[in-house]
Parts: structure tokens; C-alpha cells; sequence
């Protein structure tokens, strides 16, 4: 059972260049979650999705796109990369939402230049 | 965006019990307080989760007043491998309901 996986782990990527961080988890969970955490920081979330088919913006969407591709996946695609995104990247899920646990993928470090 | 508010850092001693406070002044009647922890590297991880009074597990011990304004996650005789943030979190309905982090509790652990 290996709950929330993501990947890749780390990238490295040029001002401008696109690319998709990917996340699945097999726990048959509703809910997922994208979120990102800079040096020293909590963590902020980018986008999220209570269901199947379904995405909402969080805290800190702005250059980010997200696709729910089915219950199992959720990717985050940056479309241009900028040095302000280079922050580790956290992917979670939860069963229902509401009162429900996160669980968390082990993060993907990614770097802008 | 409500979010809860803990204090940044902490320092304690092996052994000691650290208690950690938060504040959630608009919680909603519905919800629930969990705690997180993350270890550097590491995507936070489940700790302990309560509605009021207190909840204990095998980890720690979380009391929650009447008034649910406030929660203390209490950590028994901490050693060195408790060294991480510790998260307090409460979801926010806005639409649908979601989960936004608060600055965590930057706990170091001393010899």
C-alpha cells in the first residue's frame, strides 16, 4: 500500500519552461490537495479537489493548472516557470474532507532558474 | 481566510512535556482540530485529532476548552526525534470545504 505518490522527486527547469508534477494515491480517496512550501515556511495550498471532476483554487494559485484525471490522480502543471515557484511541493488526499486526515506524498523539490 | 495561530519556535529539554497552544477563534461548530508534524524533507504526517476535552493516544494528548476558541497538543517527555514543526490545523468551508496550514510551531529539542 503505498498511500500518495508523486512524481518526480526533484527538477530542475529554465525561466519559461512548462511541465507537470504528477500525484496518485490508492487509498480511494474524494479529496485531494496540492500544496506548496518555500524555505523556512508552512505550507500554502495551490489548488484542491473535493471530488472527481472537480477543482477549486486555494490560497495561492496564480501560474498553476490542475487536472482531477480520475479519482485516483491529480497533476499540477506549471505552464511557465518562474523563479518564484522553486519551492518544495506537497501532494496530499483525505477520504471525505471535512474532519478527515491528510496523508501526504513524500514532495517534489523543484527549482526555477 | 480564518487560519489558526501558534507560536513560531520552542525550545525544551529531553524529558520534559512541551505543550503547544493554538488559536482558532472561528471554528466552525462542526469541526474538529488535528495536528500535524513534519520532519525536514518530509510531508507532514497525522498526529492526533480532537473534537473537545481531551483526547489522548500513544503520541500525545490534546485538550480543547468549552469554548473551542483554543486547543494544546501536549507532547509527554520529549526526546530528541520530536525535533520537527507541528501544525494545528481546522478545515475552512468557503464553497467547498478545504484545509489551509497556519506558520506551524518550529519545536527544537535539546540535549
Amino acid at each position: 500500500n503505498a498511500g500518495v505518490t508523486q512524481t518526480p522527486k526533484f527538477q530542475v527547469l529554465k525561466t519559461g519552461q512548462s511541465m507537470t508534477l504528477q500525484c496518485a494515491q490508492d487509498m480511494n480517496h474524494n479529496s485531494m490537495y496540492w500544496y506548496r512550501q518555500d524555505p523556512g515556511m508552512g505550507l500554502r495550498l495551490i489548488y484542491y479537489s473535493a471530488s472527481e471532476g472537480t477543482t477549486d483554487k486555494g490560497e495561492v494559485p496564480n501560474g498553476y493548472n490542475v487536472s482531477r484525471l480520475n479519482k485516483r490522480e491529480f497533476s499540477l502543471r506549471l505552464e511557465s516557470a518562474a523563479p518564484s515557484q522553486t519551492s518544495v511541493y506537497f501532494c496530499a488526499s483525505s477520504d471525505r474532507g471535512r474532519n478527515e486526515k491528510l496523508f501526504f506524498g513524500s514532495g517534489t523539490q523543484l527549482s526555477v532558474l | 481566510l480564518a487560519k489558526t495561530t501558534q507560536p513560531i519556535s520552542m525550545d525544551s529539554y529531553e524529558g520534559q512535556e512541551v505543550n503547544i497552544t493554538c488559536s482558532h477563534n472561528n471554528i466552525a461548530t462542526n469541526d474538529y482540530i488535528t495536528w500535524y508534524q513534519q520532519f525536514p524533507s518530509q510531508g507532514p504526517r497525522f498526529i492526533i485529532q480532537g473534537y473537545k476535552t481531551k483526547v489522548t493516544n500513544e503520541v500525545a494528548s490534546l485538550f480543547i476548552p468549552a469554548d473551542r476558541k483554543s486547543s494544546t497538543l501536549s507532547l509527554p517527555r520529549v526526546s530528541l526525534s520530536d525535533t520537527a514543526v507541528y501544525y494545528c490545523l481546522v478545515g475552512i468551508l468557503s464553497g467547498t470545504y478545504k484545509y489551509i496550514f497556519g506558520t506551524g510551531t518550529r519545536l527544537k529539542v535539546l540535549a
